[in-house]
């Protein structure tokens, strides 16, 4: 595609329920990567995946928090038991290694 | 701990002044620098990168890069009030972790009219 497309958009669910965020990268882009934004604060890594390497997932803040990465392509994010503080921007950007990330438009969740 | 400082702000420019935003890195082996601008509410977008010591031109936009001293900066000539956004500092080390990619909690700009 164009660009980096994220689905959904808005995603408003309540405490303890799971919840999958999707990221379709720009083609032939093998870096992936995915980002927490809460409002008003700079960019918190979460996971980045690099071709068929093992992903580095050190940003990860629990074990409720998954990501895989199928085929080098689309990418998915999966937090289980949600909770309130788990509400910010979830941005996935992709890039070709070494070069600028390219970002979508992000998925806005809220924990209610 | 790898790190990217920016001065938070918020910065305030008078339209048509020089905006300038500065960054700097813990990581040595950092070797290629981004500035992403975010407007609120957005997802950040490339404005510019740099890869070797000195400068790099593009429209109104200055990158300025000092491996010795581990400092980046953007100059904004000119400032527009459409340039009011926060603009992030990255690094990038090939061999590094998270993802290789480290980024600045962000400097606010305000350019008032």
């Amino acid at each position: 595609g164009a660009g980096v497309s994220q689905s959904p958009s808005n995603k408003v669910t309540e405490k303890g329920k799971d919840v999958e965020l999707r990221c379709d990268p720009i083609s032939g882009h093998t870096a992936l990567y995915w980002y927490r934004q809460s409002l008003g604060q700079g960019l918190e890594f979460l996971i980045y995946f690099q071709g068929n390497s093992a992903p580095d997932k050190s940003g990860l803040p629990s074990d409720r928090f998954s990501a895989e990465r199928t085929g080098g392509s689309v990418s998915t994010l999966t937090i289980q038991r949600t909770q309130q503080e788990d509400s910010a921007v979830y941005l996935c950007a992709s890039s070709l290694v070494g070069s600028p990330l390219h970002f979508g438009n992000g998925t806005r969740l809220t924990v209610t | 701990q790898k790190e990217v400082e920016q001065n938070s702000g918020p910065l305030s420019v008078p339209e048509g002044a020089i905006a300038s935003l500065n960054c700097t890195y813990s990581d040595r082996g950092s070797q290629s620098f981004f500035w992403y601008r975010q407007y609120s509410g957005k997802s950040p977008e490339l404005i510019m990168f740099i890869y070797s010591n000195g400068d790099k031109e593009d429209g109104r936009f200055t990158a300025q890069l000092n491996k010795a001293s581990q400092y980046v900066s953007l100059l904004i000539r000119d400032s527009q009030p459409s340039d009011s956004a926060t603009y992030l500092c990255a690094a990038l080390n090939y061999g590094g972790s998270q993802g290789n990619l480290i980024f600045g909690k962000g400097t606010k700009l305000s350019v008032k009219p």
